[in-house]
């Protein structure tokens, strides 16, 4: 298994511009996350979703949007980047039901000028 | 919402002694406890967990103890060693929820 895939590692967009950071994960997990993780602050949740066709808001969902229309992929599109957005975002997955260990992908460091 | 905060931010130990980092939430709800370490550029790893139902978790030189009470939790590392340096996050859920609310993070350096 490849576990939690996550593309593209490195990306810098120019303020306005926008694009989607793509989420795969090849272990029938249910549950799928995004975060941002800034210097100081921690992860901080973006928007999570528990199955196919179900997504919902975390704690800082503003500026960007998801959609689940499989299992495996759960993409999180910046639809026009602002320099606020520079941060190093991480998508993770878990099993669900009465399993709450999150898996992490290799996260990818967006700068936005 | 979940609110999750840890003390120390830095914390310096010579190799062998012990290390605590302690974790305060806020919702009684949460009954999910995870603690994850961050090399410096790689991603989160889990290294232990523990539920509401139990109140100490031990896996080699690694333990957790939970005061539902007192609503905190602790990391303990026993014997440190270098390759212990690394940022520790602790977080918090309710069950089943799966939304980790994060603390911000402990950076740990263990001096040689």
């Amino acid at each position: 298994n490849a576990g939690v895939t996550q593309t593209p590692k490195f990306q810098v967009l120019k303020t306005g511009q926008s694009m989607t950071l793509q989420c795969a994960q090849d272990m029938n997990h249910e549950y799928m996350s995004w975060y941002r993780q800034d210097p100081g602050m921690g992860l901080r949740l973006i928007h999570y979703s528990v199955g196919a066709g179900i997504t919902d808001q975390g704690e800082v969902p503003n500026g960007y949007n998801v959609s689940r229309s499989t299992t495996e992929d759960f993409p999180l599109r910046l639809l026009s980047a602002a320099p606020s957005q520079t941060s190093v975002y991480f998508c993770a997955s878990s099993p669900g039901l009465d399993t709450d260990t999150q898996y992490f992908g290799p996260g990818t460091r967006l700068t936005v000028l | 919402g979940e609110n999750v905060e840890q003390h120390p931010s830095t914390l310096s130990v010579q190799e062998g002694d012990s290390a605590v980092i302690k974790c305060t939430y806020s919702d009684s709800a949460s009954n999910y406890f995870p603690w994850y370490k961050q090399e410096l550029g790689k991603r989160p790893q889990l290294i232990i967990d523990i539920r509401s139902n139990v109140g100490e978790k031990k896996d080699q030189r690694i333990a957790v103890t939970l005061n539902k009470t007192a609503k905190h939790f602790s990391l303990h590392i026993t014997e440190t060693q270098p390759e212990d340096s690394a940022v520790y996050f602790c977080a918090a859920s309710p069950h089943g929820n799966n939304r980790l609310a994060f603390g911000k993070g402990n950076q740990v350096v263990v001096i040689p």
